[in-house]
């Protein structure tokens, strides 16, 4: 099957330090990864889709420069949240592209990352 | 603007009864549509899928219909059982499950013993 990592899982940071997040594929290469988030008892809201070896895309409304994503290598790629603040508290989810399947590829997602800003 | 909704926030089955989750989408170009299920402060895990060339798919005791005209999706568990209570996400997308999918914004299924 196809496996999705994620860590940490829950991180507890002070305000206007960064977090690193990871989200790697297990067992699998993901050109493509997508980070999400989720707020209480909302959907889960696209952030980016992170390409491997170029720049990721944004969607509207999220600061690049304050969701910095590096897709290194076909199975991991990073999320760092500069200078967090209170408000970036939040479930923090990462999917990959399992391209093996043919035409219609799943996504398959990491467990989460509870992130808490003080 | 919401282009992908559950109306239901929750729902309540007996064990055993069939649970029929529903999902409404807008934008017509959607092509490819998920079922996902997820509990607390884990990822969402996949559980079903169509697509729109399709009006049903079946998995075991999971099946999705497809209404293209009226833009309607609905989840099938037959029978309901208690390890099926979660919260289950509809999520579509143009251009196959691949692409970047549209969430709504879950359906909480308890099953009772």
């Amino acid at each position: 099957g196809a496996v999705v990592s994620q860590h940490p899982s829950r991180v507890i940071c002070k305000s206007g330090t960064s977090v690193k997040i990871e989200c790697r594929s297990l067992d699998f290469q993901a050109t493509t990864m997508f980070w999400y988030r989720q707020f209480p008892k909302k959907s889960l809201m696209l952030m980016a889709t992170s390409n491997e070896g170029s720049k990721a895309t944004y969607e509207q409304g999220v600061e690049k420069d304050k969701f910095l994503i590096n897709h290194a290598s076909l199975t991991l790629s990073t999320l760092t949240v500069t200078s967090a603040h209170p408000e970036d508290s939040s479930f923090y989810i990462c999917s990959a592209r399992d391209e093996r399947g043919g035409s219609y590829n799943e996504q398959f997602f990491g467990p989460g990352t509870r992130l808490t800003v003080l | 603007d919401q282009q992908v909704k559950q109306n239901s926030p929750s729902l309540s089955v007996q064990e055993g009864r069939i649970s029929i989750l529903n999902c409404d989408y807008t934008n017509s170009m959607f092509d490819y549509f998920l079922w996902y299920k997820k509990y607390p402060a884990e990822g969402p895990t996949f559980l079903i899928s169509i697509s729109s060339i399709k009006d049903k798919n079946e998995d075991g005791r999971f099946t999705v219909f497809l209404n293209k005209s009226a833009k309607h999706l609905s989840l099938h568990i037959v029978p309901s059982q208690p390890g099926d209570s979660a919260v289950y996400f509809c999520a579509a997308s143009v251009g196959g499950g691949s692409e970047k999918l549209v969430f709504g914004k879950g359906t909480k299924l308890t099953v009772n013993p």
